[in-house]
């Protein structure tokens, strides 16, 4: 089936260290798949995304990776900071044209 | 940058009423999307739409049906509201396939 799974549904860490949340997608993925941020209040924001022909792709203190084998991607936020606290969704495009999230990853930074 | 705008941020409608939530974006987007978003169960694919007047069904469509007359507008019709469909409803447009989505700030519905 289409599907996108997401863990941990719940990550707590104190600000500084890094936080890792990993997906994984089923066979009939295409080739694309981002990471959203949603702040309270707000609809989800594109923070990061990556192509199926890279391995690794960073922006700053974020990176995400893809193990294209194992089939699954991970977004990494290194030096973290009480604003980076949100609820994450990693997704997969499909191939009948639509992009299907995983259930989400609540982050908290403790100060 | 994109915007993707909804037309109300809280509704409270009663069991029965026939609701409409709108959407429009301004980049000129071929496909559109309906999420609904629920605690622990993330975003999950209402109705999508990649041309004016086409429509697709996700994995939820049942309740709901959906319009789109012109390109920038996507309309979300709720037929008889109930109360299982108080949610955050998010309206997402794109470019196209694999290309990333730009989301509204959402509706947040409640069915009384």
């Amino acid at each position: 089936g289409e599907n996108v799974e997401q863990h941990p549904s719940t990550l707590s860490v104190q600000e500084g260290d890094s936080a890792v949340i990993k997906c994984t997608y089923s066979d009939s993925a295409s080739n694309y798949f981002p990471w959203y941020k949603q702040e309270l209040g707000k609809g989800p924001q594109l923070i990061i995304d990556i192509r199926s022909n890279v391995g690794e792709k960073k922006d700053q203190r974020i990176a995400v990776t893809l193990n294209k084998t194992a089939k699954h991607f991970s977004l990494h936020i290194t030096e973290t900071q009480p604003e980076d606290s949100a609820v994450y969704f990693c997704a997969g495009w499909y191939n009948n044209n639509d992009m299907r999230f995983g259930a989400g990853t609540r982050l908290t930074v403790k100060p | 940058d994109v915007k993707v705008t909804q037309s109300s941020r809280y509704l409270v409608k009663r069991t029965g009423e026939k609701v409409f939530l709108e959407c429009v974006q301004d980049m000129d987007h071929e496909n559109m999307f309906w999420y609904r978003q629920d605690p622990g169960l993330g975003l999950r694919l209402i109705y999508f739409s990649y041309d004016v007047k086409m429509k697709e069904k996700g994995d939820i469509p049942e309740g709901y049906s959906v319009s789109r007359e012109k390109k920038e507008r996507f309309s979300l019709i709720l037929e008889s509201a109930s109360t299982n469909q108080t949610s955050m409803y998010l309206c997402a447009s794109s470019p196209g396939m694999e290309r990333p989505l730009h989301f509204g700030n959402g509706t947040r519905l409640t069915v009384t």
